[in-house]
This record gives C-alpha cells, structure tokens and sequence, in this order.
C-alpha cells in the first residue's frame, strides 16, 4: 500500500486564488512527521512546511499552511493568494518514528508522487 | 553556507561503465540518503546511512552500491550502469529526528545509453 498518496497528478489555480493540494498517509505509527517539499521547474527540492503528529495546532509558514486532519490521515497544503513563481511540482513526504529502525527503514522520508501545480494570469 | 553538493548535476554514460556521484554535506547530520526521481513516481529511496559506516538498502537499491566512510561525504557508486538507471538523482542529508527537515543536493541528471 501507499504510505503517501496525491491524489492530483496536475492543479490550475488563478494567480491571487487560494489553492489546496491533497495528501492523505498511511502509517500504524503514532509520532510521525509531515513535510511539504516544492521542486520548481530549476529542479531543486525547497523545503515548505512541517507538521508533527502531536502538534495540535496546524502549522502555518507566510502563504502556506497545512490542514491536519489526523484522523483521516490527511496533510493538505494550501497556497494562499497563489503567484507565479508558486508554479512546481509539489511533494507531500512523511517520516516515521525512528522505532522504525527496529524493523529496518531508519529514519525515512517517504514521498509522494507529486502534484504539478500551474499558477495562470 | 549549509548545503549539500552533489556532484556532476549532468552526467551521460554508457551502458556497463563504472560511475560515482559524489555528495557532501557540512551541516554534521547523521542520515544521509539517496533517492531517484522517475515521471509519475515521486522519490524513491534507494539507500540511507544513519552515521558513518551505517549504510542500509531502501526501497530500489539493486544496481547501486554506496558507502559512509566520513560523516560529511556519501557518494552513490553505479557499478554497471544500465539504461533503466536514466533518472534524477538526489542526495539529502538531516539530523536523525522526527521533525528535521531534509536538505537536498541540486540533483544529478544522468542518462545511460
């Protein structure tokens, strides 16, 4: 089974629109970690966002923000006010537990296969 | 700077000829890992090292070998390359906790003909 699954292969949005891309995970794990990663055309991977699974609060950076949904094991980003350069390919991953090392895995960082976002005029 | 160099960013090879990515870090993380990245399949972790001379498979490690001889270097070793290896690869690096982000090489694009 797919530990992080994006449902959304590709995503418009209208520049100064909000946009919300989706992630759902699967994990038996209870301390987990959520990241958000976007991959611009350039290639480099930038680090958006973080959630940890105990934070109650959802966490927030400038224009992003996660929507943590911990019992339907969702991590949602939303892009407020959407501008160009938000245009990339975006990557939900999730790492687990390092009590994971027990069973091999360390401290992995899955991913998920990405949404292509495309912000227009 | 904290970073993560990855070195070549572009690479052509031919089928069956030896090649190394080299990678460094100089933030002292423990973890390193490698991933490729294929159209439609996300990132895939090929192998990670918990600290030197810890290494471990991930989930697509047949056809690469890699080795932690010293904390900060963590080169991907392609022993015969064949043309299913054609990907983007990244190295990354982070403190070995739940909430440490993972800092990214630029990426090796390499192609094997």
């Amino acid at each position: 089974a797919q530990k992080i699954t994006q449902t959304q292969p590709g995503m418009f949005v209208q520049e100064k629109e909000a946009v919300t891309l989706d992630c759902t995970y699967d994990t038996s794990d209870q301390s987990y970690g959520l990241f958000w990663y976007k991959q611009p055309s350039s290639g480099e991977m930038i680090f958006l966002i973080y959630q940890g699974s105990y934070d109650e609060q959802n966490a927030t950076e400038g224009r992003y923000s996660l929507n943590f949904q911990k019992a339907r094991k969702s991590a949602n980003l939303v892009i407020s006010a959407s501008q160009l350069g938000d245009s990339a390919m975006y990557f939900c991953a999730m790492r687990e537990h390092p009590s994971s090392i027990l069973t091999g895995g360390g401290n992995k960082l899955t991913f998920g296969t990405g949404t292509q976002l495309k912000v227009e005029l | 700077e904290a970073q993560v160099t990855q070195n070549p960013r572009y690479l052509i090879t031919v089928t069956g000829k030896k090649l190394t990515v080299t990678c460094s870090q100089n933030m002292n993380h423990e973890y390193m890992s490698w991933y490729r990245q294929d159209p439609g399949l996300g990132l895939r972790q090929i192998y990670y090292s918990m600290n030197v001379e810890v290494t471990d498979k991930g989930d697509v490690p047949e056809g690469y070998k890699v080795s932690r001889k010293e904390k900060r270097n963590f080169p991907l070793i392609l022993e015969s390359p064949s043309p299913n290896q054609t990907s983007l690869y990244f190295c990354a690096s982070s403190f070995n906790m739940l909430h440490s982000e993972a800092f990214f090489g630029q990426g090796t694009r390499l192609t094997v003909v």
